[in-house]
């Protein structure tokens, strides 16, 4: 079954302490991208990946971190975790550049920050 | 820069009534469209996208939206909605051809069905 996978699901952490949440796509596709969703300001885009070892940042990169070794992973880090973090994370992937196709979203990993 | 516009924050219908959820965008070309849905506790789904052509499209779920270029709008609709339908829906719009695939979501509409 074709699928993004995010882990964890839920994940309460306490300020500074280091956080990794994984995403992992199974579709073959070159771009991933992660995004936050708060009330009332919709999803914003964190960080983007068009293929292996190329990424770039979007609209609120501040305090993420992430890397693109394989194809088929791109893990969010939160070098230290503050709560302004505190919001509902979603990794989604594509076919990739230059190809304006379906994205294909992770089931979301809610993180609160203490 | 594209940009778009959900301007309903919440919408509130009848089950078995009719749904009409605005999008408009601002882009400097005809962008690629898409409308999205997103369940309580759940990722978002694709319910629909344009590209080119007929510009009526038919998406899952009953759904259908129409593109109109002069009013710069893609709004979403369905002609009766059921109980099942109560979720946040997301328009979207990327960028035609070449470069970079980067879509911009609007803020979200929250449909409300009452019985």
């Amino acid at each position: 079954e074709a699928q993004v996978t995010q882990n964890p699901r839920y994940l309460i952490t306490v300020t500074g302490k280091k956080l990794t949440v994984t995403c992992s796509q199974n579709m073959n596709h070159e771009y991933m991208s992660w995004y936050r969703q708060d009330p009332g300001l919709g999803l914003r885009q964190i960080y983007y990946s068009m293929n292996v070892e190329v990424t770039d940042k979007g609209d609120v990169p501040e305090g993420y971190k992430v890397s693109r070794k394989e194809k088929r992973n791109f893990p969010l880090i939160l070098e230290s975790p503050s709560p302004n973090q505190t919001s509902l994370y979603f990794c989604a992937s594509s076919l990739g550049q230059g190809v304006a196709g379906e994205l294909f979203f992770g089931e979301g990993s809610r993180l609160t920050v203490l | 820069a594209q940009s778009v516009t959900q301007p309903d924050i919440h919408i509130t219908v009848s089950e078995g009534a009719s749904l009409e959820l605005r999008c408009n965008y601002s882009y400097g070309a005809t962008p690629y469209l898409f409308w999205y849905v997103q369940s309580p506790g759940q990722g978002l789904q694709l319910l629909l996208k344009y590209f080119s052509g007929d510009t009526l499209v038919q998406g899952i779920k009953g759904f259908e939206a129409e593109f109109k270029r002069s009013q710069s709008s893609f709004n979403l609709r369905k002609p009766s909605v059921h109980w099942s339908d109560a979720a946040e829906y997301f328009c979207a719009v990327g960028p035609p051809s070449g470069g970079s695939y980067i879509p911009t979501f609007g803020r979200g509409t929250s449909l409300i069905v009452h019985p």
